[in-house]
């Protein structure tokens, strides 16, 4: 079964500093996306990457996609405080599967003002 | 901006008991999802659900669990015989499209379920 898996576990920095997240996969996937979890909240949709795309760009988000080596980096630029979450990636396979997600672990990131 | 809502926020509940859990998914959203997240651990997938029926459902989502869409807005998990280690955040989620490159899940806050 696909499994996403993120590292580092958690990541501490300053605001204005760059964040920079990474996650493995195991199986072939249509997508790749990334969630952001607040404290005690629901996920929020961040971005979604095709597996034929290489990169992708949402405001200060930069997303990649290496599908041979079944990995993508979420880099957050000019990180606030307010980016203080946790981030998940998520993988879907086929869609006739009812295109459920397989999460990974997520990276608790903390961004200190 | 049209949400995905859940309720009750926390839920607590003797093992053994029954538990409905509900969802308010997006009003012109297809595809429905249970995924639920023990504290300290991934989000896990429970169940889909699409056209009045179930289309795929993970181990975890053993014969205790069922789903139901009993009208038009409202989508329910029932757990019949609570367990301790069903404590956890079970999150209801709603997509739109059908295409592959569209699969965005939109999540809600969460039902915490606390079985003592």
């Amino acid at each position: 079964s696909q499994q996403g898996e993120e590292d580092p576990q958690a990541l501490s920095i300053q605001e204005g500093e760059n964040a920079t997240m990474n996650c493995s996969y195991k199986t072939s996937i249509n997508n790749l996306q990334w969630y952001r979890q607040n404290s005690g909240r629901g996920l929020v949709h961040l971005i979604l990457i095709r597996s034929n795309e290489r990169e992708k760009h949402s405001g200060r988000l930069r997303v990649t996609l290496d599908t041979s080596k079944k990995s993508s980096s979420l880099l957050i630029t000019a990180s606030r405080a307010a980016d203080t979450a946790s981030y998940f990636c998520a993988t879907d396979a086929r869609i006739d599967q009812g295109g459920k997600l397989i999460f990974g672990q997520g990276t608790e990131l903390s961004v200190k003002p | 901006e049209p949400e995905v809502t859940q309720t009750p926020s926390h839920q607590v509940t003797q093992m053994g008991q029954e538990v409905i859990l509900r969802c308010v998914p997006i009003s012109n959203h297809l595809y429905f999802y249970w995924y639920r997240q023990i504290l300290g651990q991934k989000v896990e997938f429970l169940v889909s659900f699409y056209n009045n029926e179930i289309s795929e459902k993970s181990e975890i989502f053993d014969d205790q669990f069922s789903v139901e869409r009993p009208d038009g807005s409202n989508f329910t998990l029932k757990i019949r015989s609570t367990k301790l280690e069903d404590s956890a955040m079970y999150f209801c989620a709603s997509r739109r499209d059908r295409l592959v490159a569209k699969n965005i899940q939109y999540f809600g806050a969460g039902t915490r379920l606390s079985v003592l």
